[in-house]
Formats: structure tokens, sequence, C-alpha cells
């Protein structure tokens, strides 16, 4: 069965440095989501992307945040600057239609020192 | 903005035993997704289920769009089940909206 797929699971990085968050989303998929979870918390929408652009964008997602889709397969959320409160578990998810099931990938636990 | 509410919020039972937890939503339903967080923080998905009644061997999960809840059945509950259930609403524009989870933990 496909599944979604993220890199790295786990990420340790300095306050101030950028971080680079990598996905692989379900191949025929069309709409790709980045959810972030601080521990402990629920889950927060981030960004949904659509048609090489992105198509909603929550309070968090503010100019330290970007999303790119460099090639057919990879989804990137990048994070310029990081701060301590970036400390979460970041997912990415795909659908094929806007309204259909959303599939999870695993998670990158990002922690900032 | 649509809420998304979760009860309880923590259930202890002992092995074998039944439970149901309850996922009620502010706003009209266009998909609703339960999902199971495991003890390495995977979100795997349980059920998508906008309207209707579900059954997926030991888990069921029944909405009601009309008065604006969700259940989770599990049945014959195994340490294996321990984790947090959240329950999760898709906006008009396609995010999806979490509630806050029941934290489940099955004793042996």
């Amino acid at each position: 069965e496909p599944e979604v797929t993220q890199t790295p699971s786990h990420q340790v990085t300095q306050m101030g440095q950028e971080v680079i968050l990598r996905c692989v989303p379900i191949s025929n998929h069309l709409y790709f989501y980045w959810y972030r979870q601080i521990l402990g918390q629920k889950v927060e929408f981030l960004v949904s992307f659509y048609n090489n652009e992105i198509s909603e964008k929550s309070e968090i997602f503010d100019d330290q945040f970007s999303v790119e889709r460099p090639d057919g397969s990879n989804f990137t959320l990048k994070i310029r600057s990081t701060k301590l409160e970036d400390s979460a578990m970041y997912f990415c998810a795909s659908t094929a239609g806007g309204l259909d099931t959303q599939y999870f990938g695993p998670g990158t636990r990002l922690t900032v020192l | 903005g649509i809420q998304v509410e979760q009860s309880p919020p923590d259930l202890i039972l002992q092995e074998g035993a039944n439970s149901t937890l309850r996922c009620n939503f502010s706003d009209s339903v266009n998909n609703l997704q339960w999902f199971h967080q495991n003890p390495w923080g995977q979100l795997i998905n349980l059920f998508y289920i906008p309207s209707g009644t579900k059954q997926n061997g030991r888990l069921s999960a029944t909405t009601v769009a009309t008065e604006r809840y969700s259940l989770l059945y599990i049945s014959s509950s195994q340490t294996t089940d321990s984790g947090v259930y959240f329950c999760a609403l898709q906006s008009n524009t396609g995010k999806l909206i979490f509630g806050q989870g029941t934290t489940l933990q099955v004793k042996p």
C-alpha cells in the first residue's frame, strides 16, 4: 500500500539555524499539507498546497516558514531561523481530492536547542 | 472557528473491556477522520466517516452529522490499543481541525 514518507525522522538543530523537512507524498495525490504537534498537545494545521501554490496557511505559518515542491515527488517545509518554540513533531499529509481522506507521514521530530 | 471537542480526555481500561470515545463538533461536516497516535508518535488512519457507521475488526465508528458528533467504539480492548485517539474535522478549505485527543491506557 502506498504511503507518505518523511525524512529525517529526527532533527536536532541550534536556535537560529535553517532546517528543511522533506516529504514524499503518495504519487497520484494532488493536495499536500503540513501539520505540527507540540509535545503533549493536539495536531495543528500549518499550510496546504495545491497546483504549485499555497492554498491556505495558518497564523503559525509566518515569514520564517516556506514550502516548496521542487520536483514531481518531494514536498518540503523550510524554517529559515529556528526558535525554541519550533520544537515539535511535523507531519506531512497528502490526499487525492480536496475533501478525501488525508494520509499522514510518520513525522519528523524537530528539536531546537 | 470550528471547534472539535473530545471526551473523555483520559481513559484507563482493563484488557478485554469495551469503550466509547466521543467527538463533538461545532460545524457541519465535510469529512471526519479518526486517528490513533501510537507510542512512536505516528498517526494511523482508523476511519474516514463523514456520516453513518463503519466497522474494522474490533473498532467501529458512527457519525451523526445532523447532531454534530461522532463515536469511536473499541471492543475487547488490547494493550496495543493504548495511545492517543484523535478525531479531526475537515473544513471547507480542506484542512483538518483536530480535537485535543483521548489518551487511552489498556492494562494487562
